[in-house]
C-alpha cells in the first residue's frame, strides 16, 4: 500500500522566507511525527501528533516552526523567516498508534524534504 | 533530558568482516527500536526490543538490550556491501517521543 508521503521533495528557498512542509500519513495511522536531518548527522525530534491530543511540541528549535494536523491526517510544517541553519532534511513519520504501555509501533518514514535555505 | 548515545560515529569494514554498533541511554528505557538508513534514503525500521536481556536475531544481524534496559547493541557477523548506511537506536521511556542515537554510519568495502 501507499506509505507516507511528503512534498515537495526538494525546496530551495531565500533566507526570510516562510515554507511549508507536507506530510501524507499512512492511511490509518494516528501518530505523526517531524524530524530534521542535517547532513550527515542524526535525527533531531521536532514535534508529534497524536489523534486529537495536544501535540508534542517540545523538539521544536524556536518560535519560528510550527506545525498543523488538519482532520487528524495531513501535517504541514511551517518555518517562518527561514535561516541558513534551517537548511536540512525534514522527515516525517506515522506510526499506527502511539501506544499507552511499554510496546510502541513501528515508526514509517516518509522520503523527506530536502531544504535549502540561500 | 533523555540522552542516547551511539558509537562509533563511523566504521570502515571490509567485506567478510563483523560490525558492532553500540547504543546507551542516560535514562532506563521501555524499550528500544533500531532503524537502517541508506545512503540518500529514508529510516527504515528494523526491529524493536522490549524485555530486559532480550536477544533477537535477523539472519546475520543480532540485536541486543541490556539487563539494565539502558544499553543495546546491534552485531552484524560477515558483513556484505549491501550492509552499508547509518543504523540508528531509537530509546523509548513513558509517554515521551522515541530520542534517536546519532547513527553510526557502516563502510563495507568489497
Amino acid at each position: 500500500g501507499a506509505g507516507v508521503s511528503q512534498s515537495p521533495s526538494n525546496k530551495v528557498t531565500e533566507k526570510g522566507k516562510d515554507v511549508e512542509l507536507r506530510c501524507d500519513p499512512i492511511s490509518g495511522h494516528t501518530a505523526l511525527y517531524w524530524y530534521r536531518q542535517s547532513l550527515g548527522q542524526g535525527l533531531e525530534f521536532l514535534i508529534y501528533f497524536q489523534g486529537n491530543s495536544a501535540p508534542d511540541k517540545s523538539g521544536l528549535p524556536s518560535d519560528r516552526f510550527s506545525a498543523e494536523r488538519t482532520g487528524g491526517s495531513v501535517s504541514t510544517l511551517t518555518i517562518q523567516r527561514t535561516q541558513q541553519e534551517d537548511s536540512a532534511v525534514y522527515l516525517c513519520a506515522s506510526s499506527l498508534r502511539r501506544s499507552q504501555g511499554p510496546r510502541r509501533d513501528t515508526q514509517y518514514f516518509g522520503p523527506g524534504t530536502r531544504l535549502t535555505v540561500l | 533530558g533523555q540522552q542516547v548515545m551511539q558509537i562509533p560515529q563511523y566504521q570502515h569494514v571490509q567485506e567478510g568482516e563483523d560490525f558492532t554498533t553500540y547504543c546507551n541511554s542516560s535514562t532506563t528505557l521501555s524499550n528500544i527500536q533500531w532503524y537502517k538508513q541508506r545512503p540518500g534514503g529514508h529510516p527504515v525500521f528494523l526491529i524493536q526490543l522490549v524485555k530486559s536481556g532480550e536477544v533477537k536475531k535477523q539472519k546475520r544481524l543480532t540485536f541486543q538490550f541490556g539487563e539494565a534496559k539502558k544499553n543495546s547493541s546491534l552485531h552484524i557477523t560477515a558483513t556484505q556491501t549491501t550492509d552499508v548506511g547509518t543504523y540508528f537506536c531509537a530509546g523509548g521511556a513513558g509517554r515521551r517521543a522515541l530520542t534517536f542515537g546519532s547513527g553510526t554510519r557502516l563502510q563495507v568495502q568489497p
